[in-house]
């Protein structure tokens, strides 16, 4: 079964970039469509954005100026980056299989943006 | 954009009862609506998707119905490990977004 898991340094210093991997085992990465989610700690969930398997990708309109979403099919992984982050952006990090719903997901990675 | 409402915020039971909990969408997301249950610590788990239909592994007592703009997540009878957060998800038009959350707590 396919199985997920984010990896990505843990804190960020404001205005830098967040970067951070999704790691896919137990099935191809080319097969499926892919997913990030963020959500704030005590909050909702919020959709980031998608990587097609033809690797056009798909973004919230609310942060779209600042995410850029990539697949590397050698290593069966994709990956996120966010820049000029606020501490705003201060999240639980998940990435998720989307075949149009979200299944399954990683374990999430929580990002702090401090000085 | 797609706005999903949920309601109530909170719904306070006892394990034994029916739970119904309500997403409504702004405009019509036809039958491109999904649950998730979440529980403290954890990713949300896909219980339900194009609005009535039960991932693999969920059991019975979770159902779906509803389409257009009005969705309801049932519950028949709760278990204590039901006891959670619960969030719907559209769509319809490529840009996925959730509702708010409905926590069920134990009465």
């Amino acid at each position: 079964q396919v199985q997920l898991q984010e990896s990505g340094p843990g804190l960020v210093k404001p205005s830098e970039t967040l970067s951070l991997t999704c790691t896919v085992s137990g099935g191809s990465i080319t097969n499926y469509h892919w997913s990030w989610i963020r959500q704030p700690a005590g909050k909702g969930l919020e959709w980031i954005g998608r990587m097609f398997t033809s690797g056009s990708t798909k973004y919230n309109p609310s942060l779209k100026s600042r995410v850029t979403m990539s697949l590397d099919t050698s290593k069966n992984q994709f990956s996120l980056q966010l820049n000029s982050v606020t501490a705003a952006d201060t999240a639980v990090y998940y990435c998720a299989r989307d075949p149009y719903w979200f299944d399954p997901w990683g374990q999430g990675t929580l990002v702090t943006v401090s000085s | 954009e797609i706005v999903l409402t949920q309601s109530p915020a909170t719904l306070c039971l006892s394990p034994g009862e029916r739970a119904t909990l309500s997403c409504r969408a702004s405009q019509s997301v036809s039958s491109f609506l999904a649950w998730y249950q979440q529980k403290p610590g954890q990713a949300p788990r896909l219980l339900i998707y194009d609005a009535s239909n039960r991932a693999t592994g969920i059991p019975a007592r979770f159902s779906g119905s509803g389409s257009g703009t009005e969705f309801t997540l049932t519950i028949s009878s709760l278990e204590p490990e039901d006891f959670a957060v619960y969030y719907c998800q559209q769509r319809s038009d490529w840009v996925a977004t959730f509702g708010q959350g409905t926590k069920l707590e134990i009465k």
